[in-house]
C-alpha cells in the first residue's frame, strides 16, 4: 500500500504566520511520531501518538507548537508565531507497533522568511 | 538521557572501497538499534535494524552491522561500496522508557568517487 505522506511538501511563511503540516501515516499504522530536521540541531523527536493513548509532547520544542490526531489516522502539526529558527523539515513517520519499524513520509520543508 | 554519536561527519572513497561507519550510544538498558539513510532527493529509509538475537544483522544492499554490547557500538559496514552509495547515514536507537521515540546521532555524509 502506499506509504507515509505528507503535504504540503514545502512551505514558505512569513515570520509571525501560523502554518500546519498534514501527515497521513501508513494504513493501520497505530504509532505517529513527528520529528524535526535542521542544520543547527540535526534530527529531533517532536511528539508521539499511540492510538488512543494521550500523545507524548516531550519533545516540542515551545507551546507554539501543539499536533493532533484525528480517528488515529492523520495527524496536523500546528506551528503558531513562526519563527525564522523554525523552519527545518519536519519529517513524520508510522509504525504497526510501538517498537517497530518507523516508516519515514518525504517531509514537509519550511521556510519562514 | 540517551544519546548516540557517530564519528565521521563527512566520509569520502573510492568506489570498491570497504566502509566502516562508527556509531556509539549512550544508555544502560535494552535498545532497539537503526541505520537510516537518506539519498540525495529521497525521504530517510531503513536500512538496517537491531532488536535481539544475532548481533551480527545483514540489510539491503550489502550493508551490515555488528552490535557489541560492551563498547555501546553499532557499527555499520560495507565491504565494496558503489558510486550509488553516496548518501547521508543516520544511526539511531530507541528504548522502551522513551516510547521507542528515535534518538539519532549527527549522520555521516558519504560521498563515493566513481
Amino acid at each position: 500500500g502506499a506509504g507515509v505522506s505528507q503535504s504540503p511538501s514545502n512551505k514558505v511563511t512569513e515570520k509571525g504566520k501560523d502554518v500546519e503540516l498534514r501527515c497521513d501515516p501508513i494504513s493501520g499504522h497505530t504509532a505517529l511520531y513527528w520529528y524535526r530536521q535542521s542544520l543547527g540541531q540535526g534530527l529531533e523527536f517532536l511528539i508521539y501518538f499511540q492510538g488512543n493513548s494521550a500523545p507524548d509532547k516531550s519533545g516540542l520544542p515551545s507551546d507554539r507548537f501543539s499536533a493532533e490526531r484525528t480517528g488515529g489516522s492523520v495527524s496536523t502539526l500546528t506551528i503558531q508565531r513562526t519563527q525564522q529558527e523554525d523552519s527545518a523539515v519536519y519529517l513524520c513517520a508510522s509504525s504497526s507497533t510501538t517498537s517497530g519499524i518507523q516508516y519515514f513520509g518525504a517531509g514537509t520543508r519550511l521556510s519562514v522568511l | 538521557a540517551q544519546s548516540v554519536s557517530q564519528h565521521n561527519h563527512h566520509v569520502i572513497l573510492s568506489e570498491a572501497a570497504s566502509l566502516e561507519l562508527g556509531c556509539n550510544y549512550s544508555y544502560g538498558g535494552t535498545v532497539n538499534l537503526f541505520w537510516y539513510v537518506q539519498y540525495p532527493g529521497q525521504h530517510l529509509q531503513l536500512l538496517l535494524k537491531y532488536f535481539s538475537g544475532d548481533p551480527l544483522v545483514k540489510g539491503i544492499k550489502g550493508f551490515e552491522a555488528e552490535f557489541i554490547k560492551s563498547k555501546f557500538s553499532f557499527n555499520l559496514r560495507k565491504p565494496s561500496v558503489q558510486w550509488s552509495d553516496t548518501a547521508e547515514y543516520f544511526c539511531a536507537v530507541s528504548a522502551p522508557d522513551s516510547n521507542y521515540q528515535l534518538i539519532w546521532g549527527a549522520g555521516t555524509k558519504l560521498i563515493i568517487k566513481p
